[in-house]
């Protein structure tokens, strides 16, 4: 059993409505990421956490999407509004250390209408 | 840019078969990472293997077995004596030195293996 929590597993909702994925790292991880996974694709970066510090959110497509990491422990992924394209598993994952030894959560499966 | 390729979408083979995943890899730097990751029907990957690039030994655990060859940009994966709990969706990644925690995927292999 994956020791990083997702929830929803599953999420069913109509475009333009808002959509929140909440995720908890392994205690004592200091570092977070989101990745999305559009079906058949490898896993995507949208935002890495250090800590409640953003280290990369490049990918993170801001004009509808926000991460956050209050207090450097659980965070929250908002997509508002919700489009078609956004249909994928939502994966969560930490780490301890550094060099990608990442521990990955099963996931938050997206569908918009 | 930095991209990994892997040809093989889908391959099914017998219990107990050999079977080897491909993966091959771009990138400009001198320093970068790979890895491997299996992510069975459940849905969460599971961490395989690192390497880093200065270090062409092949690797063996178990069944499995990886090959590094920086002179083709490979890196492939082959698993020995298949059994059925070997079948999920399996991916090469790669990471650059400037940021080891950020993994470029590649598209994945399913692996099914039959009884």
């Amino acid at each position: 059993e994956a020791e990083v929590a997702q929830s929803p597993r599953y999420k069913i909702t109509e475009k333009s409505q808002a959509v929140a994925f909440w995720c908890d790292p392994i205690s004592g991880h200091a570092t977070l990421y989101w990745y999305r996974q559009i079906l058949g694709q490898g896993p995507e970066l949208l935002v890495q956490f250090q800590d409640e510090s953003v280290v990369d959110d490049s990918q993170l497509p801001k004009d509808r999407f926000s991460a956050e990491r209050l207090k450097g422990v659980d965070s929250t992924l908002k997509i508002q509004p919700a489009e078609l394209g956004d249909s994928a598993m939502y994966l969560c994952a930490s780490s301890p250390i550094k060099y990608g030894e990442l521990f990955f959560g099963e996931g938050s499966r997206l569908t918009v209408l | 840019a930095q991209k990994v390729t892997q040809a093989q979408t889908e391959i099914s083979v017998v219990e107990k078969e050999d079977v080897t995943l491909d993966c091959v890899y771009e990138t400009r730097d001198t320093t970068y990472y790979l890895f491997w990751y299996k992510q069975p029907p459940s849905g969460e990957l599971v961490f395989l293997i690192r390497r880093n690039s200065f270090d062409e030994q092949n690797e063996i655990s178990g069944r499995y077995s990886w090959n590094f060859q920086k002179s083709t940009s490979s890196f492939n994966f082959t698993i020995t004596a298949s059994q059925v709990v070997d079948s999920a969706v399996y991916f090469c990644a790669l990471s650059e030195a400037y940021n080891t925690d950020k993994l470029i995927f590649g598209t994945g292999t399913r692996l099914q293996v039959f009884p």
